[in-house]
Order: C-alpha cells, then structure tokens, then sequence
C-alpha cells in the first residue's frame, strides 16, 4: 500500500518559520491533492489546507502549503507557542480508493 | 455552523461488535457533494482513516479493515453509524467523525466531531 511519508519531528524557535514535508511512495498517490491538519494536544485535528495550498476560513495565513511532483509542504511563518502541535498530511489514493495519512509530525517551539 | 459528535461505548470485550454513532447538525447528508468520514487514532499514534459514505450512499472502505467495518447514514436522524465487528485490543482508539465537502477536493475533513476513546479490553 502506498504511504506518506512524515519525519517524526520539527523545531524552531519563536518568529521563525518552520517547512514540515510529507512525500508520497506511489505516483497515483502523488498526483492527489494534499489537505494538512494540526491536532493540538487532547484535542481533535483542525483543517489547515487542502488542495495542496487552499486555506479554510479562519486559518491564520502564516500557514501555507504547497506541492511539486510527490512532495507536499506546509511552511508555518512567524512561529508561535500555540503552534506546538502534531501536524498531518493525507491524499486519497485514487488507483485503490483509500485515504492515506502520513505519520505525523510533532513540532516543537523551543 | 456544522458539529459533529460522536457516541457510543467507551470500553468493549474483544470479540464484540463496536457500534459508533456520530450525530451531526449544521449540514443535510441529502445535500450533493456531501458525506461524513470515520478516522481513529491510537494512543500517541497517528491517525488511521476507516471509512467514508456520501450524500447518494456511496461508501469507502479501508482494505485492511474492509472485512469488519460498515457504515450507513438516516438522514431523518441526522446520524451516521459505523460499526466494528470482532474487536481487539489493537482496536484500542479514539474514533473521530468529520464533515466531507467534495466542492473542497477529494476526500477533506472538516470539521471533525471531539472524538470518542474505546478501549477494548476484558
């Protein structure tokens, strides 16, 4: 089965900007669109973007996504304590019909 | 404003049938272009997504889980009904449901209901 791939962790400090990638194995996978969620501890995943790029309503636009060939980013500018959270991407495969999520990343504000 | 909420059991024997409820409002699941999803999530793991149904009953099942899963909706309740057949102890998650908006691509979750964690345990 295809997967996407997340390193386990990021840091920075406050202010800077941090880029978490997510890189799919399969190129069925890789010509998805990617949607990004932040999960903040205890709490449920949160929308940040989708279509590679699109943020929803309400979505600070220090966070931005973006995409080329199988490899999906989302860069966070301005980095904040409240950011602090398990970030994850996922794509639907469509040559078998599944949603795939990548592992997650936890970042770290030092 | 959409909510989802999910209920059911918080604790089941292995070998029993999980069923989950999520009840939604804000939204109509006879609306084109809409659907509901479940995803879950071990403790301290990432998440896992089951299974999605559509506004015209079209239903996505994960491969690994296939063979024990099903879900289906009643509009007139405003509910979506996963159930998990033959549960382990591995099956141990907090299961979410989520709000699909195909105008917003393939398969997007937004919002999500709080989740609900079962254990599954003797």
């Amino acid at each position: 089965q295809s997967v996407l791939t997340q390193s386990p962790s990021a840091s920075g400090t406050p202010g800077q900007t941090v880029t978490i990638s997510c890189s799919a194995s399969s190129s069925s996978l890789g010509r998805s669109s990617v949607n990004w969620f932040q999960q903040l501890p205890g709490t449920a995943p949160r929308l940040l973007i989708y279509n590679d790029y699109q943020r929803p309503s309400g979505v600070p636009d220090r966070f931005s996504g973006s995409k080329s060939g199988s490899a999906a980013s989302l860069a966070i500018s301005g980095l904040q304590s409240a950011d602090e959270a398990d970030y994850f991407c996922s794509a639907w495969d469509d040559s078998v019909n599944v949603l795939i999520f990548g592992g997650g990343t936890k970042l770290t504000v030092l | 404003q959409i909510a989802l909420k999910e209920s059911g059991p918080t604790r089941v024997i292995p070998t029993q049938t999980l069923t989950l409820t999520c009840t939604y409002s804000g939204f109509s699941l006879s609306t084109i272009g809409l659907g509901v999803g479940w995803i879950r999530q071990p403790p301290g793991k990432a998440l896992e997504w089951l299974t999605h149904i559509y506004w015209d009953d079209d239903k996505h099942y994960s491969t690994s889980l296939k063979s024990r899963l099903t879900v289906t909706k009643d509009i007139s309740r405003n509910q979506v009904v996963l159930t998990l057949a033959n549960m382990d102890p591995v099956d141990t998650a907090t299961y979410f449901c989520a709000h699909i908006n195909m105008v917003r691509g393939a398969v997007t979750f937004d919002p999500w209901g709080p989740g609900i964690l079962v254990t599954v345990s003797s």
